[in-house]
């Protein structure tokens, strides 16, 4: 079992949809947790950081569940540049990616 | 300009000859760390560094080579190239305990032939 799983996709959305992703980890040490996108053939970029009280960035929300070691991202009012793959990040001693989930919106 | 510059953009090479993939940042980042990419693959550890003279090996260290004399650059060696080395390679810096999150580099597409 890889110890940071994501569904692949691919999510096809239309335009204004709202989407959510999850991302599960499986050591319970893992320290710190991030959303990352990253678009065709370019480095993945930071999307946001991920804390324990769930935050919140226009029309993004990232939550954390210890509990069940999940973390999500919610998607409001997609929009055609929203379409990337999304890659979860999670740190303990080192840091681990996830293979990502591929999102597409279509007008 | 905060950033973490790789070189070079595209590489193709012939197996066996020996290459170099640079890699600075100019945030003085205690850690660094390489990921090759591959279709369906992910990112996948290569090596990592969490400080200046210290190294360790990510999830598909073989054939690869590192070195961290300077806070600053994090360069890859290959020493003897392979065709299963064909890949996406991506730097990354960052603060390791801060939850800043990591920057990467542009990445480098090698085809070794």
């Amino acid at each position: 079992r890889k110890e940071v799983e994501q569904d692949p996709g691919p999510f096809n959305v239309p335009e204004g949809a709202t989407v959510a992703f999850n991302c599960t980890y499986s050591n319970s040490a893992s320290q710190s947790f991030f959303w990352y996108r990253q678009d065709c053939r370019k480095e993945p970029k930071l999307l946001m950081s991920v804390y324990s009280s769930g935050n919140e960035d226009g029309r993004f929300t990232a939550q954390l569940n210890r509990a069940s070691q999940y973390i999500s991202l919610l998607i409001r009012d997609s929009k055609l540049s929203d379409s990337a793959t999304y890659l979860c990040a999670v740190v303990r001693s080192k840091i681990i990616f996830g293979s990502g989930t591929r999102l597409s919106i279509r007008p | 300009e905060a950033q973490v510059t790789q070189n070079p953009r595209y590489l193709i090479t012939v197996t066996g000859k020996k290459l170099t993939v640079t890699c600075s940042q100019n945030m003085n980042h205690e850690y660094m760390s390489w990921y090759r990419q591959d279709p369906g693959l992910g990112l996948r550890q290569i090596y990592y560094s969490m400080n200046v003279e210290v190294t360790d090996k990510g999830d598909v260290p073989e054939g690869y080579k590192v070195s961290r004399k300077e806070k600053r650059n994090f360069p890859l060696i290959l020493e003897s190239p392979s065709p299963n080395q064909t890949s996406l390679y991506f730097c990354a810096s960052g603060f390791f305990d801060r939850g800043d999150g990591y920057t990467f580099g542009s990445g480098t597409r090698l085809t070794v032939v």
